[in-house]
């Protein structure tokens, strides 16, 4: 399919705000989604925005989606260590059934 | 979190075995999804079932294949294991719902290498 495009690589210093960038390519997704990776572990849903809004905000977290564009970022504001992680932005997929991954912005937060 | 096990956890096999992973979900959801991580890829989808004996192909199927007996078990098998198949991959849940909503959970995953 076609490809979901993120930046590989992120550094910024801890207390900064961190902007993820998100080029996807279906025009049709309902949803768009952030999950995050741990080292080693699987990922977890971090935030997610239907296609029918621009902003959403959760704590630390402002998502926002510029349908024009097929563009979606993701800001944490106060990066701690602890956001140290990949990022994955996703878009639900035509068929409904599956989700279309980017292949993910690795974050490092440094002291 | 959701109930999601995969077994093993890691394994090293040699290349032309067949290889089988297990995804274990308590969670009673229709949808199950194998995927594989590898560096500078990202996540790319084997296969996924939606439903018991209801399964398809996802990105990357050539050399796998699924099977779903019962709602809680996904079981992904390499037919005959190849160097290219080292990976980490993914099981992933979900209950899809109307309007496309389509949170998943994921699995710990397994480390697979293939000398």
């Amino acid at each position: 399919g076609e490809d979901v495009e993120q930046s590989l690589f992120l550094s910024v210093r801890e207390g900064d705000s961190s902007v993820i960038n998100c080029t996807y390519t279906d025009s049709s997704s309902t949803y768009l989604y952030w999950y995050k990776q741990e080292p080693g572990a699987g990922l977890q849903l971090l935030t997610y925005i239907f296609s029918n809004m621009d902003m959403k905000q959760d704590q630390r977290l402002t998502v926002l989606l510029n349908k024009k564009d097929k563009h979606l970022s993701l800001r944490i504001a106060d990066t701690q260590t602890g956001d140290s992680a990949i990022y994955f932005c996703a878009e639900s997929v035509k068929s409904g059934y599956a989700l279309n991954f980017g292949k993910g912005t690795s974050l490092l937060v440094t002291p | 979190d959701a109930g999601i096990t995969q077994s093993p956890r890691h394994k090293v096999t040699e290349t032309g075995t067949p290889v089988t992973l297990r995804c274990h979900q308590t969670e009673n959801h229709r949808y199950m999804y194998w995927y594989r991580q590898d560096p500078g890829h990202g996540l790319r989808l084997i296969h996924y079932s939606y439903g018991v004996k209801d399964t398809d192909k996802g990105e990357v199927s050539d050399g796998y294949s699924v099977s779903r007996s019962k709602t809680e078990d996904f079981l992904l098998t390499l037919e005959s294991a190849t160097s290219s198949q080292t990976s980490v991959y993914f099981c992933a849940i979900s209950d899809r719902l109307a309007g496309g909503y389509n949170e998943q959970f994921f699995g710990p995953g397994t480390r697979l290498t293939v000398l």
